[in-house]
C-alpha cells in the first residue's frame, strides 16, 4: 500500500489567496484526521471524518477553514482566505477502526506570505 | 476535553544510556495511549503504543508503562543510539477517536 498520500508537499501563496489541500486515505481505512502542526501550539487536531461523514469539528480554528470528503478515498482541506498565521505543516492521517494507529502522510507544507 | 502534558521537552542523552519520558492525561475514560517519533522534516509514525487493559508493552529496546490510577504513561527507550535522535509525542484519546498529542519531547542521541 501507498500510504496515505497528499497533495502538494509545499504551497507558498500571498495572503488572501484560497488554498487547497488534498488527501488520500488507505484503503479500507474508515477513519480520517486533518491536523496542523506548528513550532508554537504542536500538533493540532483540525476535524476528523468516519465513513466520510465529520464528527467533530471542534479543532477548525474559523469559518475560512472547511474540509469535506466526498468518497472514501478523497478528502480536501480549503482556505479561503488565507493568512499569513495560517503556515503549517498539515497532515492527513487515517486510521482502521477506532483507537486504532494513525497513519500519517507526509504533509503539506503552507507558506502563506 | 483531553489535556496531555508532557515531560521533558528536551532530553540529551550519551549513546548507550536510557531515556525516559513521561506523560500524563486528564480523561479517566482513556484506554488507549500511542507513542509516535517523528524525525526532522517527516511525518510522524507509530512506535508503540498501549491499551488499558496491561501495564506494560516491550518492543526490543522500547517500552511503555502505563498507571491508570496515577494517569501517567512514559516511554522507555535503552541503549539509546544515535538514530534514536527525533522528537517524541505521546497522545491520549477524548472521546471516541479523537487524539490529544502532548507537546513533545526533543531527543537527542550523542555518539
Amino acid at each position: 500500500d501507498a500510504g496515505v498520500i497528499q497533495s502538494p508537499r509545499h504551497e507558498v501563496t500571498e495572503m488572501g489567496q484560497e488554498v487547497t489541500l488534498r488527501c488520500k486515505p488507505i484503503s479500507g481505512h474508515d477513519y480520517l484526521f486533518w491536523y496542523r502542526q506548528t513550532m508554537m501550539r504542536g500538533l493540532e487536531l483540525l476535524i476528523y471524518f468516519n465513513n466520510n461523514v465529520p464528527i467533530d469539528d471542534s479543532g477548525m480554528p474559523e469559518d475560512r477553514f472547511s474540509a469535506k470528503m466526498p468518497n472514501a478515498s478523497f478528502s480536501t482541506l480549503k482556505i479561503q482566505p488565507s493568512e499569513p498565521r495560517d503556515s503549517a505543516v498539515y497532515f492527513c492521517a487515517s486510521s482502521l477502526g477506532a483507537h486504532s494507529p494513525l497513519h500519517f502522510g507526509n504533509g503539506t507544507r503552507l507558506t502563506v506570505t | 476535553g483531553e489535556n496531555v502534558e508532557q515531560h521533558p521537552s528536551t532530553l540529551s542523552v550519551q549513546e548507550g544510556d536510557s531515556a525516559v519520558i513521561k506523560c500524563t492525561y486528564s480523561d479517566s475514560a482513556s484506554n488507549y495511549f500511542p507513542w509516535y517519533k517523528q524525525e526532522l522534516g517527516k511525518r510522524p509514525q507509530l512506535i508503540i503504543d498501549i491499551r488499558s487493559n496491561v501495564g506494560e508493552k516491550k518492543d526490543q529496546r522500547i517500552a511503555v508503562t502505563l498507571n491508570k490510577t496515577a494517569k501517567h504513561f512514559s516511554l522507555h527507550i535503552t541503549e539509546t543510539q544515535p538514530e534514536d535522535s527525533a522528537v517524541y509525542f505521546c497522545a491520549a484519546p477524548t472521546g471516541f477517536q479523537k487524539l490529544v498529542f502532548g507537546t513533545g519531547t526533543r531527543l537527542l542521541v550523542s555518539p
